[in-house]
């Protein structure tokens, strides 16, 4: 079946520093990423669309110089935190559409990456 | 813009049925969605539904959709304890657009 894997599962940085975490499609190609942000016991805030070979689109009110997204090939897309400080602190997923389903766009997600920033 | 509610908590026995809802409010809605997430972990699809349908079963899993009502349901027939997780409804339409998620509901089974 469809895995997407993101890299690294935690990750604990000082105040700022810049922290990169990658997402995969291992046996499918994805045009397109979403990249999912999740506070405590609260849902899942789309952040930004990651789309291949072009600039992502970001969410209203998500800054885009402080979360750099890169999608340089079919299968990586990559959410920097740049001068990462504690408010950062949270869970963040990635997830692509994977083809299933004739029409549903069936997202296939990421363990989720939790960053702590002291 | 969109919405989608769910209830926060329902604790269910083991080997009893558990039922989840969820309401949207977006009436292009496509298809729905529900997904599991367990501690610290990312979210499985468990099933989705397309909106021209009225229920889809599968094995312990059934998914009632009113769509006048715009009311998604997710029964959980019984129910182990390894169901205990958060579940998430989700709506989205054809294309590759991002889904919107509920609050989703933290289903906690007693042994």
């Amino acid at each position: 079946g469809a895995v997407v894997s993101q890299h690294p599962s935690r990750v604990i940085c000082k105040s700022g520093t810049s922290v990169k975490i990658e997402c995969r499609s291992l046996d499918f190609q994805a045009t397109t990423m979403f990249w999912y942000r999740q506070f405590p016991k609260q849902s899942l805030m789309l952040m930004a669309t990651s789309n291949e070979g072009s600039k992502a689109t970001y969410e209203q009110g998500v800054e885009k110089d402080k979360f750099l997204i890169n999608h340089a090939s079919l299968t990586l897309s990559t959410l920097t935190v740049t001068s990462a400080h504690p408010e950062d602190s949270s869970f963040y997923i990635c997830s692509a559409s994977d083809g299933r389903g004739a029409g549903a766009n069936v997202l296939t997600f990421g363990a989720g990456s939790r960053l702590t920033v002291l | 813009g969109e919405d989608v509610e769910q209830s926060l908590f329902l604790s269910v026995r083991e080997g009893d049925s558990s039922v989840i809802n969820c309401t949207y409010t977006d009436s292009s809605s496509t298809y729905l969605y529900w997904y599991k997430q367990e501690p610290g972990a990312g979210l499985q699809l468990l099933t989705y539904i397309f909106s021209n349908m009225d229920m889809k079963q599968d094995q312990r899993l059934t998914v009632l959709l009113n769509k006048k009502d715009k009311h998604l349901s997710l029964r959980i027939a019984d129910t182990q304890t390894g169901d205990s997780a958060i579940y998430f409804c989700a709506e989205g339409d054809t294309g590759r657009r991002a889904l919107t998620f509920g609050s989703g509901t933290r289903l906690q089974v007693q042994p």
